[in-house]
């Protein structure tokens, strides 16, 4: 247990609707990152936020929106879905400070677009 | 723009036999990382290499980082089943940028 947590842990919902994905990261972290796998695109950086900010942006569809709040926790909202953006989302947290700065993943949001 | 490179994608071996797979990435990095998956799970961190000439073990897993190559290798010794995986190398973004980018990985499977 990398001390990461999202939810919900699976999705299912139809083409053009809107989710939301939460994640919380590890207690003392405040560097918070959105992945994306999918068999097609591999894992694929999505977004930074560090201490509320967006910090790095990758290859994020306008049609997705990022955000961190006070408390540090993350929210995804993904909208005007579509049946390509069915995959596994992940979100990672790190303390980014250090050499090291080791990110650890949360056991990922299913989301299936039917 | 940063790319990283696996080989091989695919490796079936047998328990008891030694193995590398290679992570190729084509500019330079501050850090690189190895991970594992197991299928339908999260990435679980093995290995954060530094500097150039690093080496970190871990049970069996073995991995090595050459900077001036560009290249990093996990090197698996008598391999076990509980080895099987996919495991997964990533590069920092180049100017200390955080995301990190991915290698395709590589699905091994490891036969009793």
């Amino acid at each position: 247990d990398s001390g990461v947590t999202q939810t919900p842990k699976h999705l299912i919902t139809a083409t053009g609707q809107r989710v939301t994905l939460r994640c919380s990261p590890r207690s003392g972290d405040l560097s918070v990152y959105w992945y994306q796998q999918s068999l097609d695109q591999g894992l694929q950086f999505l977004i930074q936020y560090y201490n509320g900010e967006e910090r790095a942006k990758g290859n994020i569809l306008e049609r997705f929106s990022a955000q961190q709040f006070p408390d540090l926790h993350s929210e995804l909202n993904l909208s005007s879905l579509e049946l390509g953006d069915s995959a596994l989302y992940f979100c990672a947290s790190s303390v980014d400070r250090g050499p090291y700065n080791e990110q650890f993943f949360g056991p990922g949001t299913r989301l299936t677009v039917l | 723009e940063l790319k990283v490179e696996q080989n091989p994608l695919f490796l079936s071996m047998q328990e008891g036999k030694n193995y590398t797979i290679y992570c190729n990435y084509s500019t330079t990095s501050d850090r690189l990382y190895w991970y594992r998956q197991d299928p339908g799970k999260s990435l679980e961190s093995l290995f954060v290499l530094l500097s150039n000439g690093a080496v970190k073990q871990e049970g069996r897993l073995m991995a090595s980082l050459d900077t001036k190559a560009r290249l990093s290798t996990l090197h698996i010794t008598a391999a076990v089943h509980d080895l099987s995986a996919t495991y997964f190398c990533a590069v920092d973004g180049i100017q200390g940028a955080q995301k990190l980018v991915f290698g395709q990985g590589t699905r091994l499977t490891i036969n009793p």
